[in-house]
Parts: structure tokens; sequence; C-alpha cells
């Protein structure tokens, strides 16, 4: 399965503030996921990502809030902006390979002071 | 009612039961349910996946999909102390990315 480096691993951020969160995968990916893992809930699609368009949202996320970048198959950012203390939250990327399902990075714990 | 349920726990066992994880759904377009295993401070590990009903095995692991109840299963035999970790079902439409996710249980195996 593909391997997956997420960082940063965690951060302390200030309300206001924004967050990027990088992906890089080890190989090429044509969709790659972004999701959020709040405490006690199950995971939650923000967003897909596709190289050379804009990302595709779920109901209840908005680009201005969580823009997204894909500039190539095996990278992906995404920013958590204009945080409140409402973000923290565990932020993960993902792959789907053929036969292997989603793949995982290892999140972002996000803690909003 | 939420798409997918999952108890979360938390779920305690002696070394050596046997342990048994469920979810149930609500959409019957599911076709593809999958488990994952996430330890803590660590991203999501697909454990097992299955399409449609059925039961498939994998050393210590078995999945079971009953389609017609809208339930599905992840046994644990012999269970381990590495086992102890979150347990996630996940489910999707056939050709869909969207999986659903369950709330994860919280599995302890006690030495």
């Amino acid at each position: 399965s593909a391997v997956i480096s997420q960082k940063p691993s965690r951060d302390i951020c200030q309300r206001g503030t924004s967050l990027t969160i990088q992906c890089q995968v080890d190989s090429q990916v044509t969709m790659m996921f972004w999701y959020r893992q709040q405490p006690g809930q199950s995971l939650t699609l923000i967003a897909t990502a596709n190289q050379g368009s804009e990302a595709t949202y779920e109901s209840g996320f908005v680009i201005d809030k969580f823009p997204i970048s894909r500039p190539n198959l095996t990278f992906s950012t995404l920013t958590v902006s204009n945080m409140s203390p409402e973000d923290s939250s565990i932020y993960l990327c993902s792959v789907e390979r053929a036969n292997y399902g989603y793949t995982f990075g290892s999140g972002t714990r996000l803690t909003v002071v | 009612q939420k798409e997918v349920e999952q108890d979360p726990g938390p779920l305690s066992v002696p070394e050596g039961a046997i342990v048994s994880l469920n979810c149930t759904y609500s959409n019957s377009a599911f076709q593809y349910f999958m488990w994952y295993r996430q330890y803590s401070r660590k991203g999501p590990e697909l454990l097992m996946y299955t399409y449609s009903s059925g039961n498939k095995e994998d050393g210590r692991f078995t999945a079971q999909v009953d389609k017609s109840s809208k339930y599905i299963s992840l046994f644990i035999r012999d269970s381990q102390p590495s086992d102890s970790a979150t347990y996630l079902c996940a489910m999707s439409e056939w050709n869909n990315n969207d999986m659903r996710f369950g709330a994860g249980t919280r599995l302890t195996v006690k030495p």
C-alpha cells in the first residue's frame, strides 16, 4: 500500500491564525482525501482533491475555511484558516489504492487556544 | 439516525478472548465494507475489506457482512495485548469514494 507522510504531526495554534498541513505520497495517485476526526466522533470527509482541478467539498465545508492545494500527483496541502477552538481536531489525509482500500497518513493533531 | 452506528465502548477483554466488534447501517446501497485499526496517535490502517455479503478470514481476524440485517462484524480470535486499539468500521456504495465511518470502538486486551 502507499506510504503517506503527513506533517506537522501536532500543533498548538492561536485562534484567528491559519495552519497548513502537508501530505506527501510515495507514488502518484489521482485523488487525495482530507478528513477530520473530532474527539469521540467518526471520521468526516472534508474534501476530495484532484490534481489540476479545484477540490470538491462536502456539505458543511467551504473553500474559504479549508483551502486545498494539489500541485501534483504526489502532494497536497490543507489549510485550516481563521482558526477557532472548534477546529481542534485530528486532520488526516488519505489515498485510495486498488485492492488496498484507503491508506491514511498518521494525522495532524491540532489544538486551537 | 446516523448512517453508520458503532458502539464506542470501551471494551476490555483478557488475553486470549474472542472479541466481537459490530456496526449497523441504514443505507442499503452500501456494498463495500472495511475495518480499520487505529493505534493511539496513529492514522487508521486498513485491516480487512469485503464486498457485499459473506465472510472473510485473515489469520485471527474474520469479517462478516449481513446485508439483509444491515449488520457487519469483526471477530478477533486469541486476542493479544497488541490488538489494543480503536477499530473503525467503514462502508461505501460501489464505485463511490465517499466512505462513511463508524465512531470507532476502543478495545483493550489485558495480559
